[in-house]
């Protein structure tokens, strides 16, 4: 069974500076991706960035970037000059493949990014 | 265009009682999904659907749950008999299939908050 560990509850990170926010994965499947997902507190899941298991390098979507170290098997959100929009849940998920096309989400617990000005 | 919508985004009901939760994907999605995302379980999946059909439904937490799509469109989440421990926020997900090693990331509606009393 896959296995997503993020283990910062919670993370208060000053204006500007860069955050990083942890996320491991287990699973014996060699094909498999990874997603990170922000929840503001108004409740809705908003997809920042994806990693799939054989991309050779790291994705970026503007300021944010994903440190994805296969051997160590760790997905890290790297988010640049953090803004106080930023403050939120942060979600990392896996997807492995499945049949008929499924291709649903184990999420992690989450780690609340507060902003501080 | 739209993303996906939930409705009600809120309900308050009382033990036993049965509820609907309707999900309204982006148009032209094929996929869509149910998660369930509560303070002690996290963000679990309930189901799958390709077209109208539901390959996965593993995770039903019991047979008091029953999801059902029509038209390859709207999906409606019944909850018969309904339980304090259902209290939860319900999300809804679609995506396209744009390829494969491709993201296929899922959009998530904003959530319907269940309250069981």
């Amino acid at each position: 069974a896959q296995k997503i560990t993020q283990t910062q509850p919670g993370m208060f990170v000053q204006e500007k500076e860069a955050v990083t926010l942890d996320c491991t994965y287990d699973t014996s499947d060699p094909s498999y991706g990874l997603f990170w997902y922000k929840q503001p507190s108004s409740g809705e899941m908003i997809f920042l960035i994806y990693q799939g298991s054989y991309d050779q390098q790291n994705a970026t979507e503007g300021r944010y970037s994903l440190n994805f170290q296969k051997a160590r098997k760790s997905a890290n959100l790297v988010i640049s000059a953090s803004q106080l929009g930023d403050s939120a849940m942060y979600f990392c998920a896996m997807r492995e493949p499945g049949t008929f096309g499924n291709e649903k989400l184990t999420f992690g617990t989450g780690t609340r990014l507060t902003i501080i000005p | 265009g739209a993303g996906v919508s939930q409705s009600p985004s809120n309900k308050v009901t009382e033990k036993g009682k049965d509820v609907e939760l309707r999900c309204d994907p982006i148009s032209g999605h094929t996929a869509l999904y149910w998660y369930r995302q509560s303070l002690g379980q996290g963000l679990e999946f309930l189901i799958y659907f390709q077209g109208n059909s539901a390959p996965d439904k593993s995770g039903l937490p019991s047979d008091r749950f029953s999801a059902e799509r029509t038209g390859g469109s709207v999906s409606t989440l019944t909850i018969q008999r309904t339980q304090q421990e259902d209290s939860a926020v319900y999300l809804c997900a679609s995506r396209s299939y744009r390829g494969l090693g491709l993201g296929n990331e899922q959009f998530f509606g904003p959530g319907t908050r269940l309250t069981v009393l």
